[in-house]
Parts: C-alpha cells; sequence; structure tokens
C-alpha cells in the first residue's frame, strides 16, 4: 500500500452516463497526476496538478474528460457521456514536488472502468 | 517518435534464477529512468530509479543499469522468487517540460517453482 487511495475500485457504467473517480494523495504530497492503463499497455499520462492548480491538460483524451483538485488535497476525474473505448484502469498518482529534480510517482491501486 | 519500449513481453525463469529485464529507449534527453513493478489488479509500485549520469545503481536483490552510447537500461534481479511474479515497466522522465512519466509497454516475468 503506497498510501494513495482511489475510488471506486471498479465501476460499470452504461455507454452514455457521466463517472468521476476520486483520488486520495499521501497527505504531504503537492503534486497529483492521473493516467490511463489498457490492456496490456503502461500508464498514459492524462494531466497533473501542483497543489491546486492544474498545469498540464493537453493530454486529457477528449473535452469529455475533465479533472479538478479544488483544494490541493483529494482530486477527481470525472468523463462525460462515457464510451466503450473509455473501458481501461484509471490510475492516480502522487509526489512530493521537487522542482526540477526527481520526484518520485507514487501510485494507487487504479479504478477499473468497464462502459457497457 | 521518441518511446520507450521493451524487447521481450514475457520472460520465463525458475525460482532462484537471476532475471534479466531490458528496455530500449530513444530519447536521448531523459534525465532519469525508473523501473516499476506492477500485479495484476494493483497500481505500479516502485522498485528502483537511475539518473542519466549513473551507470548503476543497487537495491535490494535488484540492480539496474544504464548503457547511454546504445540507450539501453535493464533491470536485474537476483535469486528471483515467485513474488516477483508481475509485469514490469521501464519509465523515463526528462527535467524540461512538465514533469511526467512516459511509460514503455511492460514485460511480464513468470517465475515458476
Amino acid at each position: 500500500d503506497t498510501g494513495v487511495s482511489q475510488n471506486p475500485r471498479h465501476k460499470i457504467t452504461k455507454r452514455g452516463q457521466n463517472v468521476t473517480f476520486r483520488c486520495d494523495p499521501i497527505s504531504e504530497h503537492n503534486r497529483l497526476y492521473w493516467y490511463r492503463q489498457t490492456l496490456g499497455q503502461g500508464p498514459e499520462f492524462l494531466t497533473y496538478f501542483q497543489n491546486e492548480a492544474q498545469l498540464e491538460k493537453s493530454r486529457l483524451l477528449s473535452d469529455r474528460f475533465s479533472a479538478e483538485r479544488p483544494k490541493g488535497s483529494f482530486s477527481t476525474l470525472e468523463i462525460q457521456r462515457t464510451e466503450q473505448g473509455d473501458s481501461a484502469m484509471y490510475l492516480c498518482a502522487s509526489s512530493l514536488g521537487a522542482g526540477g529534480k526527481t520526484d518520485t510517482q507514487y501510485f494507487g491501486p487504479g479504478t477499473r472502468l468497464t462502459v457497457l | 517518435g521518441e518511446s520507450v519500449g521493451l524487447h521481450l513481453p514475457t520472460l520465463s525463469v525458475q525460482e532462484g534464477d537471476n532475471s534479466i529485464i531490458n528496455c530500449a529507449y530513444s530519447n536521448s534527453a531523459s534525465d532519469y529512468f525508473i523501473w516499476y513493478k506492477q500485479e495484476s489488479g494493483k497500481g505500479p509500485q516502485f522498485i528502483i530509479d537511475i539518473r542519466s549520469n549513473m551507470d548503476k545503481r543497487q537495491g535490494q536483490r535488484v540492480t539496474v543499469l544504464l548503457n547511454k552510447t546504445v540507450k539501453h537500461l535493464s533491470l536485474q534481479i537476483a535469486a528471483t522468487q515467485p513474488g516477483d511474479s508481475a509485469v514490469y515497466f521501464c519509465a523515463e522522465w526528462k527535467s524540461s517540460g512538465y514533469s511526467t512519466l512516459t511509460f514503455g509497454k511492460g514485460t511480464m516475468l513468470l517465475v515458476s517453482p
């Protein structure tokens, strides 16, 4: 257990529904990241936050994807109007945030989304 | 384009053997390389990292080697145990631009008793 928690662990939804996932990072970590992982592939970066500021979101897969971290603690990832192609594992990671230095990311267990 | 990739998708070893998992990278600007282990149904778990100005780094039962000349990274696991069975990813990070990781596809390590 890395200390990063994600809820729910599994989500099954019907195409067209909206879903929201939550990530609670390690408490002293300033940076929070979202990744998507499909079967047999490595995690694919989506977006990240430095405290409450979303510093990079160009990798979000479409405008149906959005993320927030309103108080610089937990974060949510929302997918609107889900499609079957959104089925994947959604991973959250956090790190201390050490400027330009190496900054180890610790991953949560992920939320597995299945869109029917 | 620039990428991080792995040579072998599956590696099968006997318990007690030493395992070597390889990774090729193409971005010579990367500053930092990391190995993650991912067990079924879990998120990636940090194993060991190495900075680009190093050739070798050792941890507990694991060693990472970096050969910048041929852009090759390897993870050596000594005395492999059944609990080492997992998918192993190498990832690269560079300090310019936004701070994130680029992962390769992964190698599955299967350890039989």
